[in-house]
């Protein structure tokens, strides 16, 4: 199975900062990865597909990148509306696999 | 608008049957496939499996045997039953769309699910 290996686990931030996450594969996946919001109580929400396209509604502020074999979230303007959860999920080979997760929380 | 809204039992004794349904709106299940996840104390997120909007399904071999993922499309629902259940199958379970451009791009709201005897 693909291995998604998220970092930091997690981490805290001002508001205002500039926020990368990352996501590494532990094989080729092309660009078939997405990223995901998830609050307590709540379904994750769609942020990212196709490693840099931005799902419907989400705020430009954020962005997805992908250099090799590691994909980026970044958050060029930190909200406290952020404080969530961060899943990547790659979907180019079954079974479908998620990363671990990125908790951000505002400092 | 689009909705996506899961049913099941809450709690289910181990070695027992579960059975969740999902109700749609707002679009039909001819045109998408749905998916289904579920997250775990244990295993945090995991795919467990799909229905191609044609019928087909495709499951994560974790579940091995244990898992079936149908459909009614005259009512718009979505079944997963998952058999010979555990403690550690304790969590939330998510059916999700997805679309061609977008995958998993509406979730319903998830249902709690506690393997207890």
């Amino acid at each position: 199975d693909i291995q998604l290996t998220q970092s930091p686990s997690s981490m805290s931030a001002s508001l205002g900062d500039r926020v990368s996450l990352t996501c590494q594969s532990s094989q080729g996946i092309g660009n078939y990865l997405s990223w995901y919001q998830h609050k307590p109580g709540k379904p994750p929400k769609p942020m990212i597909y196709y490693a840099t396209n931005l799902a419907d509604g989400v705020p430009s502020r954020f962005s997805g990148s992908r250099s090799g074999s590691d994909y980026s979230l970044t958050i060029s303007s930190l909200e406290s509306e952020d404080t969530a959860i961060y899943y990547c999920l790659q979907y180019d080979e079954y079974p479908f696999t998620f990363g671990s997760g990125t908790k951000l929380e505002i400092k | 608008q689009v909705q996506l809204k899961e049913t099941g039992p809450g709690l289910v004794q181990p070695t027992q049957t579960l059975s969740i349904t999902c109700t749609v709106s707002g679009f039909s299940l001819t045109s998408y496939y749905m998916q289904w996840v579920r997250q775990t104390p244990g295993k945090g997120l995991e795919w467990m499996g799909f229905i191609r909007s044609g019928g087909s399904t495709e499951y994560n071999s974790e579940f091995k045997s244990r898992l079936s993922i149908s459909r009614d499309t005259s009512k718009n629902q979505v079944f997963l039953k998952m058999n010979s259940l555990k403690t550690e199958d304790t969590g939330v379970y998510y059916c999700a769309r997805d679309s061609e451009s977008s995958p998993f791009d509406y979730w319903g709201q998830g249902v709690m699910v506690t393997v207890s005897s």
